[in-house]
C-alpha cells in the first residue's frame, strides 16, 4: 500500500458525459501528479500540482482539468468524454516539487466510456 | 514518441533463471526509476538511481545506472512467480524532460513454474 488513495476504483459512463476522479496523496506529500495509461499510448504524464498550484502540464487535453485543494487532495475532471478517453488514470504523490524525488502511485481509476 | 526504450518488450523465463531488462534514454538521465505493475493495478516503486555507476539492490532485484547516465538495467536473480508483472522504467530529467516522469513502454515478465 503506497498511501495514495484514489476513488472511484471503476467508472463506467457514456460519451459526452463528465466525470471527476479523486486523489488523496500520502500524508505530508505536497506534490500530486496525474497520469493516463492506455494500451496504445502507455503511461503518459498529464499534470502536476504542488501545494495547490499547477507546476507542469503534459499531454493533457483541453477537455480535462485538474485542481489541488487546500487539504492537498486533487481532482481530475474529464468532460465531453470520448471513447478514446477510456484508460487507467493514476495519481502519484511526492514530498517536493522537483524530480529526483520518488513518486508513489495510487491504485488507479479505471474509466470506461461507452 | 517514447523517449525511453525498454527491451525486451516481453520475457518468459523458467522459475529460478536470471533475467535482465534494459532501459535506454536518448537524453541524459538525472533520475531513473524502476516500477513494477501487476496488470490493471497501480505501480509499485522498486528503486531510484541518480548517479552514474550507481547500483542498488532490493531482495533479488538489482538495478544499475551506467556511467554515462543514459542506460539502466534491471537484473532479477533466481526468478520466482512473484516476480511476474510489468516492469516500467521512468526518467526524470528535470532539465531535459521537464518536471514530470517519462515512462518506457514496459517489459512484460512471465515466470513459468
Amino acid at each position: 500500500d503506497s498511501g495514495v488513495t484514489q476513488t472511484p476504483k471503476h467508472l463506467i459512463t457514456a460519451t459526452g458525459q463528465r466525470v471527476t476522479l479523486r486523489c488523496s496523496p500520502r500524508s505530508g506529500d505536497l506534490s500530486v501528479y496525474w497520469y493516463q495509461q492506455s494500451l496504445d499510448q502507455g503511461l503518459q504524464f498529464l499534470i502536476h500540482y504542488y501545494n495547490g498550484e499547477e507546476r507542469a502540464k503534459g499531454n493533457i487535453l483541453e477537455r480535462f482539468s485538474a485542481q489541488q485543494f487546500p487539504d492537498l487532495h486533487s481532482e481530475l475532471n474529464l468532460s465531453s468524454l470520448e471513447l478514446g478517453d477510456s484508460a487507467l488514470y493514476f495519481c502519484a504523490s511526492s514530498v517536493v516539487v522537483t524530480g529526483t524525488d520518488t513518486q508513489y502511485f495510487g491504485p488507479g481509476t479505471r474509466l470506461t466510456v461507452l | 514518441s517514447q523517449e525511453l526504450e525498454q527491451s525486451p518488450q516481453s520475457l518468459i523465463v523458467q522459475e529460478g533463471k536470471n533475467l535482465t531488462i534494459n532501459c535506454t534514454s536518448s537524453k541524459t538521465l538525472y533520475g531513473l526509476y524502476w516500477y513494477k505493475q501487476k496488470y490493471g493495478e497501480g505501480l509499485i516503486f522498486l528503486m531510484m538511481l541518480q548517479k552514474g555507476g550507481e547500483e542498488k539492490s532490493h531482495e533479488k532485484i538489482t538495478a544499475k545506472l551506467d556511467e554515462k547516465k543514459q542506460q539502466s538495467s534491471l537484473h532479477i536473480t533466481a526468478s520466482q512467480p512473484s516476480h511476474a508483472g510489468i516492469y516500467l522504467c521512468g526518467a526524470d530529467g528535470v532539465r531535459e524532460y521537464g518536471n514530470k516522469l517519462v515512462f518506457g513502454a514496459g517489459t512484460i515478465l512471465r515466470v513459468k513454474s
